[in-house]
């Protein structure tokens, strides 16, 4: 059974740059779930994916946005980069059903300069 | 919305000594309550977890109490060891949201 891969680990971009980030859930799970950590904080939660479709969104404005594929894959991207983007995004996959247990992989980790 | 705070922010204690880490969270509907456990340049790491029909929950020198009358929860670490050492965050969320709300984290420091 494989974990949660994300990628890139590191990301540097400036201020009004996108981004995209990717995340490959744990096999045998159907949703992926997007948060935001920044430095010494608790993960704040973005998004939510299952079947394709946004199933649930945080306070995140529309510039953020994501994308899940068949293979229940997912992408976070991120326009006009501003400097409080600067985090560890993390991606959580999970199945339907199973009451809520979600499973995190390693994180990106995104510099905004 | 719901908001989970926890405490202390930070905890030392010497290897072998019991840690204790608490949490309350404001909304009544939440009934799943995770504790993850975040080293440095890693993601969270599933350690426990309790659900609302159940009032303590014990895996090896991990355990997990609910109050749901007092709305609050606590991780309890029996004979600490220096590998112990990371962050610790606990979460709630209730059916039908799949958000998990985190607290604040504890720093948790076991010395030998």
């Amino acid at each position: 059974e494989t974990g949660v891969t994300q990628s890139p680990t590191h990301l540097i971009k400036t201020r009004g740059q996108q981004v995209t980030l990717r995340c490959s859930s744990q096999s045998g799970h159907n949703t992926v779930s997007w948060y935001q950590q920044a430095l010494g904080q608790g993960p704040q939660f973005i998004f939510q994916y299952y079947r394709e479709e946004e199933n649930g969104r945080g306070n995140f404005p529309p510039r953020f946005s994501g994308l899940q594929f068949p293979n229940y894959s997912s992408e976070l991207n991120v326009n006009a980069l501003e400097l409080d983007d600067s985090a560890l995004y993390l991606c959580a996959s999970s199945l339907i059903g199973s009451n809520n247990e979600q499973f995190f992989g390693p994180g990106t980790r995104l510099t905004v300069l | 919305g719901e908001n989970v705070e926890q405490h202390p922010s930070t905890l030392s204690v010497q290897e072998g000594d019991s840690a204790v880490i608490k949490c309350t969270y404001s909304d009544s509907a939440s009934n799943y309550f995770p504790w993850y456990k975040q080293e440095l340049g890693k993601g969270p790491q599933l350690i426990i977890d309790i659900r609302s029909n159940v009032g303590e929950k014990k895996d090896q020198r991990i355990a997990v109490t609910l109050n749901k009358t007092a709305k609050h929860f606590s991780l309890h670490i029996t004979e600490t060891q220096p590998e112990d050492s990371a962050v610790y965050f606990c979460a709630a969320s209730a059916t039908g949201f799949q958000k998990l709300v985190f607290g604040t984290g504890t720093r948790l420091l076991v010395s030998p």
